[in-house]
């Protein structure tokens, strides 16, 4: 089992509409948890941390489960923007770790006029 | 600020060929990170440091070298260039991670390398 998994997509969604994907990851041991964004041709950017708890930030709402080990994000009234590859990200310590971060492949989302 | 930038932006070596990308970053960050990414697939960690003089190997190390003597920059050296390191290579950086949640790393904008 690949150590971050996501489905590659593409996604093709209208304006307005509220999508959602999923990501799981092996290790249990994994503490920290992001949702990056990148753009085609360019570097991620953190969209934003996922806390044990849940978590929204506008229209994104992210959710961890530990115990099925994935994670979500959701995104609504999707706005052209939107479009981009979003990349699930896991770190195995408590702080981000300092040997880096476990990258999935990423899912391609296409808002369409 | 500039954030973390790197140069070259594109590259073409010939196999056999060396080269040096340049990494810098003024966020005063202590930690520093070199990942490659190749088409359809996740960033791998080449090489990271946690401050200058301390470097350690990723995931994916072998045919790369490293060295960080100021807190700013953090060149990744490639000795002996095969097809096989065709990449995009992205430099990033980031504070001491927390005990209680992550910390954001910063991405410089990536240097295009093709070995032929």
């Amino acid at each position: 089992r690949k150590e971050v998994e996501q489905d590659p997509g593409p996604f093709n969604v209208p304006e307005g509409a509220t999508v959602a994907f999923n990501c799981t990851y092996s290790n249990s041991a994994s503490q920290s948890f992001f949702w990056y964004r990148q753009d085609c041709r360019k570097e991620p950017k953190l969209l934003m941390s996922v806390y044990s708890s849940g978590n929204e930030d506008g229209r994104f709402t992210a959710q961890l489960n530990r115990a099925s080990q994935y994670i979500s994000l959701l995104i609504r009234d999707s706005k052209l923007s939107d479009s981009a590859t979003y990349l699930c990200v896991v770190s195995r310590d408590s702080g981000g770790g300092a040997d880096g971060l476990t990258f999935g492949k990423g899912t391609h989302l296409i808002i369409q006029p | 600020n500039a954030g973390v930038t790197q140069t070259p932006k594109f590259r073409i070596l010939k196999i056999g060929q060396s080269m040096t990308l340049q990494c810098t970053q003024d966020m005063n960050h202590n930690y520093m990170y070199w990942y490659r990414q190749d088409p359809g697939m996740g960033l791998k960690l080449i090489y990271y440091s946690v401050g200058a003089g301390i470097t350690d190997k990723g995931e994916v190390p072998n045919g790369y070298n490293v060295s960080r003597s100021t807190t700013e920059d953090f060149p990744l050296r490639l000795e002996l260039a095969a097809p096989s390191q065709t990449s995009v290579y992205f430099c990033a950086s980031s504070s001491p991670p927390h005990k209680t949640g992550g910390t954001e790393q910063f991405f410089g904008p990536g240097t295009r390398l093709t070995v032929l």
